[in-house]
């Protein structure tokens, strides 16, 4: 399985863009990376996905290292309501559409 | 976009009792969702798959006997915790995926269970 690793917790200050880490060394060609994050006791919000190329959409953008180790989730403009604990997913193609969570980063937007 | 809810978002039920929690897609199809379980401070751990038309898969070490998941059409799937217990109380969530290659999955807003 190709496993993620990120950091336990970050802070960014308001209105500060805000670079969350990723790291999946041991992912395959075809895997995708997924970015969710989850505000207390709801469920997890879809943010962006990508395969090689960067992805930008209305939330954030995804840069994806070339050697795809590694990628980097940026919230351009960090606001309160940003404040949410963030997973990077790559899913597990050979065991089906599952996805596995790992530990997250806690992302405190500070006032 | 793709909507999938989840019913009841919460309830309280007494050691014993059995508890249907029911997952469905709004707006497509899904022969496949995957049923997960939170508890507090931690990170989403996978319990199950539920398949239309056939047996869930569950994962190492989650009991199919305690947790019944029938997925009885395509757009519906229910998970019930038998004979709950209070260690049973956590954060159950479903989510599902459009079907197509790469698509993201998308969940429900989760059920909260406590178990008294």
């Amino acid at each position: 399985d190709a496993k993620t690793t990120q950091p336990t917790s970050m802070d960014c200050a308001e209105g500060r863009a805000a670079n969350l880490p990723c790291n999946h060394s041991t992912i395959s060609g075809n895997e995708y990376v997924y970015w969710y994050r989850q505000i207390h006791s709801q469920g997890p919000q879809y943010i962006i996905h990508g395969l090689k190329n960067n992805e930008t959409n209305e939330m954030a953008s995804l840069i994806i290292t070339e050697d795809r180790k590694s990628s980097t989730l940026i919230l351009p403009h960090a606001t309160l309501r940003d404040t949410a604990v963030y997973y990077c997913i790559v899913r597990v193609k050979n065991t089906g559409n599952q996805f596995y969570f790992g530990t997250g980063t806690s992302l405190t937007v500070i006032p | 976009g793709a909507v999938v809810s989840q019913h009841p978002s919460r309830v309280i039920c007494k050691s014993g009792t059995s508890v249907k929690i029911e997952c469905r897609s709004l707006d497509f199809q899904a022969t496949t969702m995957f049923w997960y379980r939170q508890f507090p401070k931690q990170s989403l751990m996978l319990m199950a798959t539920s398949n239309e038309g056939s047996k869930a898969t569950y994962e190492q070490g989650v009991e199919k006997d305690k947790f019944l998941i029938n997925h009885a059409s395509l757009t519906l799937s229910t998970l019930t915790v038998t004979s709950a217990h209070p260690e049973d109380s956590s954060f159950y969530i479903c989510s599902a995926p459009t079907g197509k290659i790469g698509s993201p999955l998308h969940f429900g807003n989760g059920t909260r269970l406590t178990v008294t």
